[in-house]
């Protein structure tokens, strides 16, 4: 059964607490995407990687970290220096160029972070 | 800026009736363009793409039309069921495959 997961489902932070959200692929796609989702806004995009042990800077990429050892795993923590980090985090794959045009993501079920 | 707007930002339809989602953009160059479909609490699911050189895309009952000239396209649900609640997401991508989108429109269907 392919997909990806995301673990957990609901995580809760306190403030200037490090949390890491894990995500997994068995689709074998070589690039994987981490998102952040805030009501009434569009997904914006945190950092993704197109190969193992290489990842660049999305659009919001500051208090954030990854890494990716595995073709499988993206992790992404949130540190302690993201101000606002209650959110949906999204993370998707993707096939490298995914085709010219064709470049579907498929995506997880989410993970949604609270700071109390 | 790559800019993908989507109106309206909810409605609510009865249980069979129909309805369109409308979505603009300034995306480009354009290389292509989804609509992805989110229900609450789940990650967004692709309902149809289409290029540059299509202009209408069908998936049972979920029909997109694409107006490559006006930037624009649209995402047309017919007669609608409880199931079709969600949020409607339209994904612009450029050619160098970055993607743009918009904040959705949450659609909710009453019995």
């Amino acid at each position: 059964d392919g997909g990806i997961t995301q673990s957990p489902k609901y995580l809760f932070r306190k403030e200037g607490q490090n949390v890491t959200l894990s995500c997994e692929q068995n689709l074998n796609h070589d690039a994987m995407y981490w998102y952040r989702q805030d009501p009434g806004q569009g997904l914006r995009l945190i950092y993704y990687s197109q190969i193992v042990n290489d990842f660049q800077k999305g659009d919001i990429a500051e208090g954030y970290s990854v890494s990716r050892e595995k073709k499988e795993s993206f992790p992404l923590t949130v540190t302690s220096a993201q101000k606002n980090p209650t959110a949906f985090y999204l993370c998707a794959s993707s096939p490298v160029g995914g085709g010219r045009g064709y470049n579907e993501q498929f995506f997880g079920p989410g993970t949604r972070l609270t700071v109390l | 800026k790559n800019q993908v707007e989507q109106s309206p930002q909810s409605l609510i339809i009865l249980e069979g009736k129909n309805c369109t989602l409308q979505c603009n953009y300034t995306v480009s160059p354009f290389s292509n363009l989804r609509w992805y479909k989110q229900d609450t609490g789940r990650g967004p699911v692709s309902l149809t793409i289409m290029t540059f050189s299509e202009n209408t895309k069908s998936n049972g009952r979920y029909t997109a039309t694409l107006d490559a000239d006006t930037k624009q396209s649209s995402l047309h649900i017919t007669a609608s069921q409880l199931s079709d609640s969600a949020s409607y997401i339209c994904v612009v991508t450029s050619n160098d495959y970055k993607l743009s989108f918009g904040a959705g429109t949450t659609v909710t269907v009453r019995a």
